[in-house]
C-alpha cells in the first residue's frame, strides 16, 4: 500500500524567511510519480510539480524548489523568501504509474498549513 | 478551454436524505476520481473509474456510490447522508500520459 506522510501539520513564518515542507512516502512500486499541490484560502487545488521516480534531479521554479531523494523516500519542498501570498495548505501526493491495470490513483499526505506573516 | 466542474458548490442536507454531487469534465479523460477532504486526513479516495461502466471502491467508500454512463460525468451519491459525511468533496480526472490530476473546485457538503 502507498502512504504519504507530511509530519508538519502547521508552519508559521515571517515574510522573507525560507521554509521547507517535508514529505516522506512509502511504495512498493518501482515506477511512481510524486506531486505537490497548493490549496489557497479560496479552496481550489493548484498543481505545482510532478516528478517521476526515475528523475532525481532537483528542480527550481522561481522561489520554489524541490528536493527528491529516493534513498530516503523524501520529496521536500522549499519556498525561498516566503511571501504572504504563499499562505496555503500544501499537499504532497504519490501516484502509481498509469498503464495496465493501474488507475493512477493519487495518495495524499495530510497536508501542511503554511502561514506567512507580514 | 477544457475544464472539470462540480455542482453544487455548497449544499446543506438532512440526515438520511439521498444526495448526489455532480462532476463533469471536458478533458475527455478516462480516469476520474472522487476524494473527500477532512482536517488532519488530507484527501482520501472514495471511488474511482477507469472508463464507462467501470467503477471501483477507494479507501473510504462506505455510504457512497458512483456510476459512469459516459466519459464526461462521474456523479457521487450518498445513499443516506450521515453527519460523518460532512466534508469537502473533490472530483478529479487524469489522462493516460501520467500528467497531473485536474481537480474541480470542490463541493462543501453539510449534513445536519
Amino acid at each position: 500500500a502507498q502512504k504519504v506522510t507530511q509530519a508538519q501539520t502547521e508552519i508559521s513564518v515571517v515574510e522573507k524567511e525560507d521554509v521547507t515542507l517535508d514529505c516522506v512516502y512509502e511504495t512498493r512500486d518501482t515506477t511512481y510519480y510524486l506531486f505537490w499541490y497548493k490549496q489557497p484560502p479560496s479552496g481550489e487545488l493548484v498543481f505545482l510539480i510532478r516528478r517521476n521516480s526515475f528523475d532525481e534531479q532537483n528542480e527550481i521554479s522561481g522561489r520554489y524548489s524541490w528536493n527528491f531523494q529516493k534513498s530516503t523516500s523524501s520529496f521536500n519542498f522549499t519556498i525561498t523568501a516566503s511571501q504572504v501570498v504563499d499562505s496555503a495548505v500544501y499537499f504532497c501526493a504519490l501516484s502509481e504509474a498509469l498503464g495496465g491495470t493501474s488507475y493512477g490513483k493519487l495518495t495524499f499526505g495530510q497536508g501542511t498549513i503554511l502561514t506567512v506573516h507580514p | 478551454d477544457a475544464e472539470i466542474t462540480q455542482s453544487p458548490r455548497h449544499k446543506i442536507t438532512e440526515t438520511g436524505r439521498q444526495v448526489t454531487l455532480a462532476c463533469h469534465q471536458t478533458w475527455n479523460h478516462n480516469n476520474m476520481f472522487w476524494y473527500r477532504q477532512d482536517l488532519g486526513h488530507g484527501l482520501r479516495l472514495i471511488h474511482y473509474s477507469y472508463g464507462v461502466q467501470d467503477t471501483n471502491k477507494g479507501e473510504v467508500s462506505d455510504g457512497y456510490s458512483v456510476s459512469r454512463s459516459n466519459t464526461e460525468d462521474l456523479p457521487l451519491t450518498l445513499e443516506s447522508a450521515a453527519s460523518s459525511q460532512t466534508s469537502v468533496y473533490f472530483c478529479a480526472s487524469r489522462e493516460l500520459r501520467n500528467t497531473e490530476a485536474f481537480f474541480g473546485q470542490g463541493t462543501r457538503l453539510t449534513v445536519v
